[in-house]
């Protein structure tokens, strides 16, 4: 049972353009979700995140929101980069000490 | 600013034989967890630590042990490998307190068991 999915394996986009990565779950009681990028041969590093009393939390090129009543949360990055190309992992928590991660998505943008 | 501290990056096991996987901090943070990463999938939670001397399983225990005799320190044992232990294998810490705290990763151990 995935408590946290990504449903897209990867995605393809052009510099500049808009990368949008879907996240949805299935835990009502997760209140923090995270976003995680990972470079092959590299351990993951945190992006961004966001407290579920918010539905929106911005960081430069990041914006990550959050519907709950959908269960959904995306991450925007605005203007996409080709270092930007990684796998990034969603992520959520429920106060607990563990956190749950999603499949990943692999991002490439193209020059 | 070490951080998580893995030890091996990468390693080649046989059916059968034991190896320890160390992990080590200097953030002194009270959380350490070991998660494994299969090719295509997410992280998967195999043990956890809340401070020192006390562990807990996660999702995916079984087929390791771990220890927690320092707050610095994680390690993650295999005692019989099996060729369904071949991955990537991630230690992390967070501080202590809500949800809100950022976890920190290794750089990874890649284990091959043939």
């Amino acid at each position: 049972d995935q408590q946290v999915k990504q449903n897209s394996p990867s995605l393809s986009v052009q510099e500049g353009r808009i990368s949008i990565l879907n996240c949805d779950y299935t835990n009502s009681m997760f209140d923090y979700f995270l976003w995680y990028k990972k470079y092959p041969a590299e351990g993951p590093t945190f992006l961004i995140s966001i407290s579920s009393i918010k539905d929106k939390n911005e960081d430069g090129r990041f914006t990550v929101f959050l519907n709950k009543s959908a269960k959904h949360l995306s991450l925007h990055i605005v203007p996409s980069q080709p270092g930007d190309s990684a796998v990034y992992f969603c992520a959520a928590s429920s106060g607990s000490e563990k956190l749950v991660f999603g499949k990943g998505m692999k991002l490439t943008v193209n020059p | 600013n070490a951080g998580v501290t893995q030890t091996p990056k990468f390693r080649i096991l046989k059916i059968g034989q034991s190896m320890t996987l160390q992990c080590a901090q200097d953030m002194n943070h009270n959380y350490m967890y070991w998660y494994r990463q299969d090719p295509g999938m997410g992280l998967k939670l195999i043990y956890y630590s809340v401070g020192a001397g006390i562990t807990d399983k996660g999702e995916v225990p079984n087929g390791y042990n771990v220890s927690r005799s320092t707050t610095e320190d994680f390690p993650l044992r295999l005692e019989l490998a099996a060729p369904s232990q071949t991955s990537v294998y991630f230690c992390a810490s967070r501080p202590s307190g809500g949800s809100g705290n950022t976890i920190y990763f290794g750089e990874g151990s890649w284990l091959t068991v043939v």
